[in-house]
């Protein structure tokens, strides 16, 4: 019954350090997504892969990157982490763009 | 550009009062979503509308939407404390196919 896992739940980190996100679903879900949700903003889209193989750029791209591992997997990283990037960050998937999506749980990333 | 806006952004009631939370959006939209989170968890799917006149009904909840308006409802009725939490809207761009979010309603419930 797991649906989508992220991890990690919890991450603190300096300026300047690297990280990876990661997010794994069990649906058989073809497209993936990845938001970051900061107080008064609702969700806001980083990036997404429609399918297997394709990722694709959503409404705040800048300062992270993707990867679509296989079908399950979708990671996101920070290459160079900035206080900006201080935020809860979830990972979903659907069956397609138009279906409803799954969220995981959330990372609560801060970044003194 | 597709911007979706909610209103009121908090919301505080008393049990049994009915109110309604309203959702707009600026551009075409092929589908609208309605999501419930509780503090510190995920987003849950409540309601997924299509098309114009579309409503859906689940408990003391129903959604509502006017593709013309571009303006979806969510209309809470006889309001219990269960019902406390955040809810979103999100439409999906008819063009791009990517989803944006509302800012999210919390909406608190007092005995």
């Amino acid at each position: 019954n797991a649906g989508v896992t992220q991890t990690p739940k919890f991450q603190v980190l300096k300026t300047g350090q690297s990280m990876t996100l990661q997010c794994a679903q069990d649906m058989n879900h073809n497209s993936m997504y990845w938001y970051r949700q900061d107080p008064g903003m609702g969700l806001r889209l980083i990036y997404y892969s429609a399918s297997e193989g394709t990722t694709d750029k959503g409404e705040v791209p800048n300062g992270y990157n993707v990867s679509r591992l296989n079908k399950r997997e979708f990671s996101l990283r920070l290459e160079s982490a900035a206080p900006s990037q201080t935020s809860v960050y979830f990972c979903a998937s659907s069956w397609g763009s138009n279906q409803p999506q799954h969220f995981g749980d959330g990372t609560r990333l801060s970044i003194l | 550009e597709l911007k979706v806006e909610q209103n009121p952004l908090f919301l505080s009631m008393q049990e049994g009062k009915n109110y309604t939370i309203y959702c707009n959006y600026s551009t075409t939209s092929d589908r609208l979503y309605w999501y419930r989170q509780d503090p510190g968890k995920s987003l849950e799917s409540l309601f997924v509308l299509l098309s114009n006149g579309a409503v859906k009904q689940e408990g003391r909840l129903m959604a509502s939407l006017d593709t013309k308006a571009r303006l979806s409802t969510l209309h809470i009725t006889a309001a219990v404390h269960d019902l406390s939490a955040t809810y979103f809207c999100a439409a999906r761009g008819s063009n791009t196919g990517k989803l944006i979010f509302g800012q999210g309603t919390t909406l608190q419930v007092k005995p």
